[in-house]
């Protein structure tokens, strides 16, 4: 199976900071990489696709990045309802498999 | 929009099965993949296992052995039975939509739902 791991595990930050969450798998996975947004008690959404692809509806302070084993997601300017749980997946090769995630918390 | 909903049991004994049904709401189950995914406390997202509507299936390997995905397209539902669950089953259990493409991503999901495993 490939490995995601995503690092860090938590941060703390604040509104109109930039963040950057990084997600590094075990092999190359090409662009085969997606990240998502959870919150508790909440559908899980899409965030991107394809590495670098945004999902429709999510706003452009989202960028996703990288190709092989480095991946990273960029928020630009962070807003109120960004608070959540980022979570990386890759499709490479099966089984599909996650990143344990990264919790952006407000400092 | 397509909105999905996940119910079943919120306890399950050690040794039975597991089973939930996913509802799929402004949408067609038809053409499209559907899948379970699931996130143990404390630790990150596991894929269970994906179905076509047609009702092929492809599961996680570490599962597959205790792992039955069906589809009821008449009820636009699709189901998860998960067998001689133990305390290590327990989780939120996430129902999804599938994009193949040829990448394979969740672009709708449920809210979850908890299942606890203990007697």
């Amino acid at each position: 199976d490939i490995q995601m791991t995503q690092s860090p595990s938590s941060l703390s930050a604040s509104v109109g900071d930039r963040v950057t969450i990084t997600c590094r798998a075990s092999q190359s996975i090409s662009s085969y990489l997606n990240w998502y947004q959870h919150k508790p008690g909440k559908a899980p959404k899409l965030l991107i696709y394809g590495a670098s692809l945004l999902q429709t509806g999510v706003p452009s302070r989202f960028i996703g990045s990288g190709s092989g084993t480095d991946f990273t997601l960029t928020i630009s300017s962070l807003q109120p309802e960004d608070f959540a749980t980022y979570s990386c997946q890759q499709s490479f090769s099966p089984p599909l498999t996650f990143g344990g995630g990264t919790k952006v918390e407000i400092k | 929009q397509v909105q999905l909903q996940e119910s079943g049991p919120g306890l399950v004994k050690p040794s039975e099965t597991l089973s939930l049904t996913c509802s799929v709401s402004g949408g067609s189950i038809s053409n499209h993949c559907w899948s379970w995914i699931r996130q143990p406390p404390g630790k990150g997202l596991e894929w269970i296992g994906y179905i076509y509507y047609s009702g092929r299936t492809n599961y996680n390997p570490s599962l597959k052995s205790r792992v039955t995905l069906s589809v009821d397209p008449s009820k636009n539902q699709f189901s998860l039975n998960l067998s001689s669950v133990t305390a290590a089953d327990t989780a939120v259990y996430y129902c999804a939509r599938l994009v193949v493409n040829p990448d394979y991503y969740f672009d709708y999901w449920g809210q979850g739902t908890p299942v606890t495993v203990s007697s």
